[in-house]
């Protein structure tokens, strides 16, 4: 069935150094993904998305890497800062027919020491 | 231009009572999403609306469980007969129109049945 998952469910960083955050799909038709963060008691941020005919996004300080082939989705923070300590989680949908229904996977808690 | 705006924030309820949670999706957004959240888990789909309209309620439990959007005033879901295992976060969301995937989250409501 469908399933999006993490490969590690916590992450511990050093303040500055460089953070990636992984997570695999199981679902080949989903064509749409997208990275949020949660903290504590909020609800989901909405950090960066990509489609399935890129490979690569950038945003700020963010940087997503799809590989279709092996069904893999991460997250790269660059100078992670203590603020970015959160709760990420992937989500796959299908931009023509899940009409906004995410799927979600179980989250990476990240943990930035400063 | 406020948020998505879900309240009550916190809601206790005992076992067999029913609770009703309401959101407000931003100014403008006409489709609604609604999720739950257990503990140390990602979001779980429920249902999605429109006004007046349920698109998509696959992931709502098929009894005690319901949702309406309706034509004037906020999203509800209302669950009758409470039972422990309803404990959970439940976070709306909403987008401007079908099709576009990037939905804005509220700060959902946490329910706990005693």
């Amino acid at each position: 069935g469908e399933s999006v998952g993490l490969h590690l469910p916590t992450l511990s960083v050093q303040e500055g150094d460089n953070s990636i955050i992984n997570c695999a799909y199981s679902n080949s038709a989903s064509d749409y993904f997208i990275w949020y963060k949660q903290e504590s008691g909020k609800g989901p941020q909405f950090i960066i998305d990509i489609r399935s005919n890129m490979d690569k996004r950038q945003g700020q300080r963010v940087t997503v890497l799809l590989n279709k082939t092996v069904k893999h989705l991460s997250l790269q923070i660059a100078a992670t800062q203590p603020g970015d300590s959160a709760v990420y989680f992937c989500a796959e949908n299908m931009v023509h027919t899940n009409a906004g229904k995410s799927t979600f996977g179980d989250g990476t808690t990240l943990t930035v020491k400063p | 231009n406020a948020g998505v705006m879900q309240n009550p924030r916190h809601l206790v309820r005992r076992r067999g009572q029913e609770a009703r949670l309401r959101c407000s999706p931003m100014k403008g957004h006409s489709h609604v999403y609604w999720y739950r959240q257990l503990p140390e888990e990602g979001l779980k789909f429920m249902v999605y609306l429109q006004k007046e309209n349920i698109i998509d309620e696959s992931g709502m439990p098929k009894e005690r469980f319901s949702a309406e959007f309706p034509k004037e005033g906020p999203s509800i879901l209302r669950i009758q007969q409470v039972v422990r295992g309803d404990s959970a976060a439940y976070f709306c969301a909403s987008s401007p129109r079908q099709g576009v995937n990037e939905q804005f989250f509220g700060p959902g409501t946490r329910l706990t049945v005693l």
